[in-house]
Formats: C-alpha cells, sequence, structure tokens
C-alpha cells in the first residue's frame, strides 16, 4: 500500500511551458485534494475532487487545470507557466466519513519556473 | 473566512524540556481540527484530528487538545527526532472542503 504517490519529485520549467503532475492513491479514497506551499506560508487549496469526473476550484485555482477520469487519479495541468507558480505542489487524498475525513498527503514535487 | 494562526514561528528546545505550541482559529462551524508534522522536502504527516471542545489525543510524546477558539499541542520531554515543523490545519462544515493551514511551528529540539 505506497497510499499517495507524485511524479516527478523536482521539475524546472520555462516561463510559458506547460507540464502535468501526476498524483496517484491506493487507497481508494473518493476525495482528492491539491496544495501549493510557499516558503513561510501555510499550504493553499488550489483544487478539488469528490469523485471520478467532479472537480471544483480551491482558494487559489488561477494559472492550473484539474481532471479526473479515475478513482486512483488526479492530475494537476500547468498550462502557461509563470514564476509566480514556483512552489511545493502536494496531492492528498481523503475517505469520506460520517464525522471527518483525514488527508493523507503525497511526498511533494519541488517546481521552479524561470 | 476562516483563520489558522500558529506560535510561536519557531521554538528552541533542549532535550527533556517540556513545551506547548498554539493554534487559534476562527472557523464557520469546525468540522475537524488536524495536526500534522512535516519534516524537511516531505509531504505533511498526519498525526492528530480533534473534533470537538474539550478532546484530547495522545502519541507518544504528544498530546494534542482543543477548546472553542485554540488547540494546543504539549511536547513532553522531546528527543531530536521531534525536531521538524508542526501544522495546524481547519476544516469546515462542508464534507470534502478543503483545509485551512496554518504556517506552521518550526521546532528545533537541541540534544
Amino acid at each position: 500500500n505506497a497510499g499517495v504517490t507524485q511524479t516527478p519529485k523536482f521539475r524546472i520549467l520555462k516561463i510559458g511551458q506547460s507540464m502535468t503532475l501526476q498524483c496517484t492513491q491506493d487507497m481508494n479514497h473518493n476525495y482528492m485534494y491539491w496544495y501549493r506551499q510557499d516558503p513561510g506560508m501555510g499550504l493553499k487549496l488550489i483544487y478539488y475532487s469528490v469523485g471520478a469526473g467532479i472537480t471544483d476550484k480551491g482558494e487559489v485555482p488561477n494559472g492550473y487545470n484539474v481532471s479526473r477520469s479515475t478513482t486512483e487519479d488526479f492530475p494537476l495541468r500547468l498550462e502557461l507557466a509563470a514564476p509566480s507558480q514556483t512552489s511545493v505542489y502536494f496531492c492528498a487524498s481523503s475517505e469520506y466519513r460520517a464525522h471527518t475525513d483525514t488527508q493523507y498527503f503525497g511526498p511533494g514535487t519541488r517546481l521552479t519556473v524561470l | 473566512e476562516d483563520q489558522v494562526t500558529q506560535s510561536p514561528e519557531a521554538l528552541r528546545l533542549q532535550e527533556g524540556e517540556s513545551s506547548s505550541l498554539n493554534c487559534s482559529y476562527t472557523v464557520s462551524g469546525l468540522r475537524g481540527l488536524f495536526w500534522y508534522r512535516q519534516d524537511p522536502g516531505k509531504g505533511p504527516e498526519f498525526l492528530f484530528t480533534l473534533y470537538s471542545a474539550g478532546e484530547e489525543k495522545e502519541k507518544e510524546r504528544l498530546k494534542a487538545t482543543l477548546t472553542k477558539k485554540e488547540s494546543f499541542l504539549h511536547i513532553t520531554a522531546p528527543k531530536p527526532e521531534d525536531s521538524a515543523t508542526y501544522l495546524c490545519a481547519v476544516q469546515a462544515g462542508g464534507g470534502a472542503d478543503g483545509l485551512t493551514f496554518g504556517k506552521g511551528t518550526h521546532l528545533i529540539i537541541q540534544p
């Protein structure tokens, strides 16, 4: 049981390039999330999904797109990379429970846009 | 707007010196308060979930408590391996809502 896995671990992009950050979970969780973490700041929610085919915006969605075609995968797409998107990106997943749902995080992707 | 404030930003302790980290929050309808540990270059690692005021949870040298306005993470007789950044987060009333995080407390335990 690998939990939440993310690829790549590191990436350097030039301004205007595109890329997809991959996220996969093997816990059969229905909820998945993307956060970004900037130095000295708390994690900020970018997008989330409550199940295959259903996605919604979080606090900082501009410049990003997502899709969810399977329960396991939740890729994050950057179309036109900008220096402001330099950050560490974390994917998380959780299983809905009646009370609350603990989110489990992947190891992160460190992205630099130059 | 949900807000989470953690204090202090950084804390340096001697091995065995107990202390507490604070997490103050404002949220519309608390669904859960979470504590995570984050090591350098790693993702947040889940520690505790607290649901209602008065609740307490313990794990090894860590104990988390919750009131209506704040949560404390008590560290008893810490060891150098407890050095990490500790993150506090809240989840509001919706079932799929993301977490609102504080900026974290960077804890260093010196041998």
